[in-house]
């Protein structure tokens, strides 16, 4: 049983550009968050999925959206990008109806310069 | 913004050991949960506690909940060098149908041979 996968790994881009990050949730799980976690702090939730639309959102402008599929899987799209755009972006999953602990994919490294 | 707070921010012990970390947050919650974050990679959950428990054990560790002072602790038993990582506590204070974890800034523990 798969857990949850992020794609790519790491990933450079140049101020300025648009980035679009990807998330496979685990299995038998609908509902996908992501998170931005900066050098040396905590995730910092961004938004979250559920039945292809925006639940909840954290305090984050409106350059990051996102996007989620039929088959739960999830983009995280960033645009303009900043140097301080640069992080750590983290995709975790749950099952929407159990109030249980959430999954987390092994993140995707993306640099701004 | 960062709700729950980590203390200590670094601890370095002798493997066999016990470590201890704590972590406080600020608002009502419906659960807490400690992760484990290796190199800066995907988080591993820990353990869950719901705000009716008090102690909850998952093999070498312990949690408790106070939920009148806010607090929670994370205890290792018989810490070893593969413990060696940071470790997070997350409060889930969303109401039903969402799921909005709130991190602190983490405990960051070496776990020396």
């Amino acid at each position: 049983d798969a857990g949850v996968t992020q794609s790519p790994t790491h990933l450079i881009k140049t101020r300025g550009q648009q980035v679009t990050l990807r998330c496979s949730p685990k299995s038998g799980h609908d509902t996908v968050s992501w998170y931005q976690q900066a050098l040396g702090q905590g995730p910092q939730f961004i938004f979250q999925y559920y039945e292809e639309e925006e639940r909840q959102r954290g305090n984050f402008p409106d350059r990051f959206s996102g996007h989620q599929f039929p088959n739960y899987s999830s983009e995280l799209n960033v645009n303009a990008l900043l140097l301080g755009d640069s992080a750590l972006y983290l995709c975790a999953s749950r099952s929407w109806r159990k109030n249980t602990e959430a999954f987390f994919g092994q993140g995707t490294r993306l640099t701004v310069v | 913004s960062q709700q729950g707070e980590e203390d200590p921010q670094a601890l370095s012990i002798q493997e066999g050991e016990n470590a201890t970390m704590n972590c406080s947050y600020k608002t009502s919650i419906n659960n807490l949960q400690w992760y484990r974050q290796n190199s800066g990679r995907g988080l591993v959950h820990l353990i869950l506690i719901r705000s009716n428990e008090r102690e909850k054990h998952s093999g070498r560790l312990r949690v408790t909940l106070d939920t009148s002072k806010k607090s929670s602790s994370l205890l290792i038993t018989a810490s070893r060098a593969a413990d060696t990582a940071s470790y997070f506590c997350a409060t889930d204070a969303s109401g039903a149908g969402s799921y909005q974890l709130t991190f602190g800034k983490g405990t960051k523990l070496s776990v020396i041979p």
